[in-house]
């Protein structure tokens, strides 16, 4: 398989829960990217990763919101105490490299329900 | 602040026609522009991309245009079949403070009717 796996593909959480969700990128791809669809709107960024470090996470909340990507295992996106307004899709796309000509490969999704 | 913009929330075409998807940015730094299709339930997925030096790459029934001095691509699909039925999102890319950023349109939902 060499495609972006994300896992659970359906999450729900009562509200105040944590979640979390996970990203293991295309084999070889080192750059990580989360995004965040709310119904009816396009794909918003959230952050960008490269193993263990924090590149660009200007379109995280400040609160409640963490991401990281350690040297082994999944990307995680993290959510504390989660609001109604958390419910969205939650992308993750991977990429070889940080290069503006390199296409980002997403996975499937993580459809958030917050209840 | 919208940089790339999508304005036709949804399209209808017949099958066979062309169909002819727009975009529009606002940001010079972008250099590279890219066009996802999405169907419910799924990923996006890559279709097809442009460099900025380019205007036009064609790729089987899909050819994507720029026009750089109106900050403007477009997707033209011909002809188009049912399973083309997806939202398209238009993409651009930049290397913006050292990072790359990958910034989408809202996406046009694209229905082919038989």
């Amino acid at each position: 398989n060499a495609g972006v796996m994300q896992n659970p593909r359906h999450l729900v959480r009562r509200r105040g829960q944590e979640a979390r969700l996970r990203c293991s990128p295309m084999k070889g791809h080192s750059h990580v990217y989360w995004y965040r669809q709310l119904p009816e709107e396009g794909l918003k960024f959230m952050v960008y990763l490269q193993k263990e470090n924090i590149i660009d996470e200007s379109g995280m909340p400040k609160e409640r919101f963490s991401a990281e990507f350690p040297k082994e295992g999944p990307s995680i996106l993290r959510i504390q105490q989660v609001v109604r307004g958390d419910s969205a899709a939650y992308f993750c796309a991977s990429s070889f490299s940080g290069a503006t000509n390199t296409e980002a490969f997403f996975g499937q999704g993580t459809r958030l329900t917050v209840v | 602040d919208q940089q790339v913009k999508q304005n036709s929330p949804s399209l209808s075409v017949q099958e066979g026609r062309i169909s002819i998807l727009n975009c529009d940015y606002t940001n010079s730094m972008f250099d590279y522009f890219l066009w996802y299709k999405k169907y419910p339930a799924e990923g996006p997925t890559f279709l097809i991309s442009i460099s900025s030096i380019k205007d036009k790459n064609e790729d089987g029934r899909f050819t994507v245009f720029l026009n750089k001095s109106a900050k403007h691509l477009s997707l033209h699909i011909v002809p188009s079949q049912p399973g083309d039925s997806a939202v398209y999102f238009c993409a651009a890319s930049a290397r913006i403070q050292g990072a790359q950023k990958l910034v989408f349109g809202q996406g046009t939902r694209l229905t082919i009717n038989p």
